[in-house]
């Protein structure tokens, strides 16, 4: 059972932006900046995307940007591609000191 | 280069314990935290514990304490994750992960093993 919440699945239009949430309490999201979010696509480990909350890694496109507010991370897919159908999940360094998953969103590109 | 390469699929019935074993580089070994992350067929991730290579410290969510022990070896830069009492709802695959933060453990994953797929089945 994951601490942390997320929509099931979100859809988009090639070119569109989609939005992902991802809700905790103060003892996760709202209390660390220590976010992070990951793509997987079918029968693949999942790739980091983004971390401390806004950060990319090198080689990841800055059409995936994060953001937080309050208690809620999100992640937002500018200028939807094929490509970027698949599942992402949100994850949080928590006040035990051990890390969350969110349970995941499917985005798909219509 | 950064590699993790981990041991091939398990299969065990209810109540076996699993080892599976993540060989990483050295520089992965002397520097990052290892973590551990399970995914169930057509389920979400679960993350399970991680491991200081360099000090053997090593810790897990609470659900699989008592029943998941984390080690290393240092002479040839692997990792091992042992979990007993298995049952059903463990079948997964199960995966390290290296921290990216050579500084602590931050639970940024950004370099993962291939995955080990463990069947507990009677």
């Amino acid at each position: 059972q994951s601490a942390l919440t997320q929509p099931a699945s979100v859809s988009g239009s090639p070119g569109q932006s989609v939005t992902i949430s991802c809700t905790g309490t103060t003892s996760d999201i709202g209390g660390y900046d220590y976010i992070s979010w990951y793509q997987q696509h079918p029968g693949k480990a999942p790739r980091l995307l983004i971390y401390d909350v806004t950060s990319r890694p090198s080689g990841i496109s800055d059409r995936f940007s994060g953001s937080k507010s309050g208690n809620t991370a999100s992640l937002t897919i500018s200028e939807l591609q094929t490509e970027d159908e698949a599942d992402y999940f949100c994850s949080a360094f928590t006040s035990s000191a051990t890390g969350v998953f969110g349970p995941g969103t499917r985005v798909t590109v219509l | 280069q950064v590699q993790l390469v981990q041991s091939g699929t398990e299969v065990k019935r209810p109540g076996a314990s699993v080892k599976v074993s993540c060989k990483t580089s050295v520089d992965t070994f002397t520097g990052h935290y290892i973590n551990w992350v399970r995914q169930a067929p057509g389920q979400g991730l679960e993350w399970m514990g991680w491991v200081s290579p360099i000090t053997g410290d090593a810790g897990s969510a609470q659900k699989f304490q008592g029943r998941l022990t984390m080690t290393r070896d240092t002479s040839i830069t692997t990792v091992y994750m042992e979990l007993s009492g298995l049952r059903s709802d463990d079948t997964a695959v199960y995966y390290c992960a290296k921290e990216y933060y050579a500084s602590g453990n931050y639970y940024y994953f950004d370099y993962w093993g291939q995955g080990t797929l463990v069947s507990v089945s009677s």
